[in-house]
């Protein structure tokens, strides 16, 4: 069974660069399309981005290109760093990995590590 | 505020059938056979129950089960059971940039 977990500071102070891991565990990275979702307190979910294990990442143009997906195959990780944080970016930070050949149909995801920006 | 939209809560008794909604628009819903359908428990990571809007993964009880007309997509639970009592969160395939758009969550309560 295929298994994510987020790891990565709870607290960011605002201006700062959130960096959160992603570690794959019980399958191999190899092959799919791996996801980063938030959802900050009392909203609904948002889709930050993605990266194929070869690379090619994408992310929501709405957070204004502070955005960097990376991955590591010989580890079995991905990465979210998000740069120049505010309050606004306070979130349940998931990652998740979108099913083989479905767009936009995510079969596994982490339980979600909690990303406070405060000074 | 999310971008499809879904009742806060629903309820139903155990031996019960439910439905819960899931409203887009022609850029998602209406033009996209590409509806998801999660589980969460309060702390816990997401669960896929629906693809595609009618297919279940392996492993997933045939008491789930997915349509959709229009613009609205539908989740139906039949026989609840008490361990039903989740979150449930919709999502679907966009035109816009933003790839994918979820429900804000419904929350189920098995009386």
């Amino acid at each position: 069974q295929v298994q994510l977990q987020e790891s990565g500071p709870g607290l960011v102070k605002p201006s700062e660069t959130l960096s959160l891991t992603c570690t794959v565990s019980g399958g191999s990275i190899s092959g799919y399309y791996w996801i980063w979702i938030r959802q900050p307190p009392g909203k609904g979910l948002e889709w930050i981005g993605y990266i194929h294990h070869t690379g090619s990442p994408n992310s929501n143009p709405s957070l204004n290109n502070r955005v960097t997906i990376s991955v590591d195959a010989s580890r079995n990780q991905f990465f979210l760093n998000l740069s120049s944080v505010t309050a606004a970016d306070t979130a349940v930070y998931y990652c998740a990995r979108e099913k083989s050949g479905s767009s936009t149909v995510f079969d596994f995801w982490g339980q979600g590590s909690l990303v406070t920006v405060s000074s | 505020q999310s971008a499809l939209t879904q009742p806060a809560s629903v309820s139903g008794s155990p031996g019960q059938s439910i439905t819960i909604s899931c409203t887009g628009t022609n850029s998602d819903i209406g033009i996209y056979n590409y509806v998801s359908w999660y589980q969460q428990y309060p702390g816990k990571a997401p669960k896929l129950m629906i693809y595609d809007v009618t297919n279940r993964p392996s492993g997933v009880s045939n008491r789930f089960s997915g349509s959709k007309s229009g613009n609205t997509a539908s989740l139906t639970i039949s026989g609840l059971q008490a361990d039903d009592e989740a979150d449930y969160f919709c999502s679907s395939y966009t035109t816009t940039s933003t790839y994918v758009v979820f429900g804000g969550g419904t929350k189920l309560t098995v009386l």
